[in-house]
C-alpha cells in the first residue's frame, strides 16, 4: 500500500448505529487530519492530529469521536449521527516541519450515508 | 473567521487558457495551496505560494499577491482530463488549512 487509505470507502448507516472509519498513511508523515466535505461546501477540517496527539477539534459534535493510536493510524468513531451528518469524510497526512507543514496527502474518502 | 473566495464554475475549450482566482481574508498567512479533485476521487496538490510571484510547472501556473490577498491558478493547453475541482486552500499557521468551496471547471472539445 502507499500514500493514505481509507476504509470503508462507502457506509450506510442508521441513525443509532456505531461505525468506525480508519486511515492509514504510508508516507511517514507526522501529522493527520479528519476532513467532512459536503456537496458545493469548502472541505471542513474536523480534527488535527500532530505527534499523535490532538490539537484542533473545530467544534465538532460529540457523536464524532477520534482516536490516533500511533502516527499512521486514525479512526473516526461514529454514534448515533444525523441525516445531516452524511458526507465525504476526508482523511490526509503532511509532515510538519519547523517552518510549517508540507501539502497535505488526502485519501480516497468514504462516502457516508445516514439514513 | 476565514473568507475563501473563488468561482463555482468554468467552461473552456480543449487547448485553451483558464484562469481560477481566489481571494481570502484569513486571521493569517502562511502559504496558499492549490489542490485539484476529480469526480469520487481524493484532492490532489497541485502547487504552493508562500511568496508573491509566479510559480510555474508545466502546464500549471500559480500567483499570489499576498498584499492583495489575491492568487489565480492557470491552466494552459487544456485537456479533457483537466475537468475536475479546482480547490485553493490558505495555512494560516503551521499546518491547518482552510478551503475555499472549489471552482468546477468543465473542458469541452
Amino acid at each position: 500500500e502507499t500514500g493514505v487509505t481509507q476504509t470503508p470507502r462507502h457506509l450506510v448507516m442508521g441513525m443509532t448505529n456505531k461505525k468506525s472509519l480508519k486511515c492509514e498513511q504510508h508516507l511517514g508523515h507526522n501529522a493527520m487530519y479528519w476532513y467532512k466535505q459536503s456537496a458545493k461546501k469548502p472541505l471542513e477540517l474536523m480534527f488535527v492530529y500532530n505527534f499523535k496527539e490532538q490539537t484542533e477539534n473545530n467544534s465538532v459534535p460529540s457523536r464524532f469521536s477520534p482516536e490516533c493510536p500511533n502516527s499512521s493510524h486514525l479512526f473516526l468513531h461514529l454514534h448515533t449521527l444525523q441525516p445531516e451528518d452524511s458526507a465525504l469524510y476526508l482523511c490526509a497526512s503532511s509532515q510538519v516541519l519547523a517552518s510549517g507543514s508540507d501539502e497535505q496527502f488526502f485519501g480516497p474518502g468514504t462516502r457516508l450515508t445516514v439514513l | 473567521g476565514q473568507n475563501i473566495d473563488q468561482p463555482t464554475e468554468m467552461t473552456a475549450t480543449e487547448g485553451a487558457i483558464v484562469q481560477i482566482n481566489c481571494t481570502y481574508q484569513t486571521s493569517g498567512f502562511n502559504g496558499l495551496f492549490w489542490y485539484q479533485q476529480h469526480a469520487g476521487e481524493a484532492p490532489t496538490f497541485l502547487s504552493y505560494n508562500v511568496l508573491d510571484g509566479l510559480e510555474e510547472k508545466g502546464r500549471f501556473s500559480s500567483f499570489l499577491s499576498r498584499s492583495k490577498g489575491y492568487s489565480y491558478l492557470l491552466l494552459k493547453e487544456l485537456q479533457m482530463k483537466d475537468s475536475a475541482s479546482y480547490l485553493c486552500a490558505v495555512r494560516d499557521g503551521d499546518y491547518k488549512l482552510s478551503f475555499g468551496a472549489g471552482t468546477t471547471v468543465t473542458v469541452r472539445a
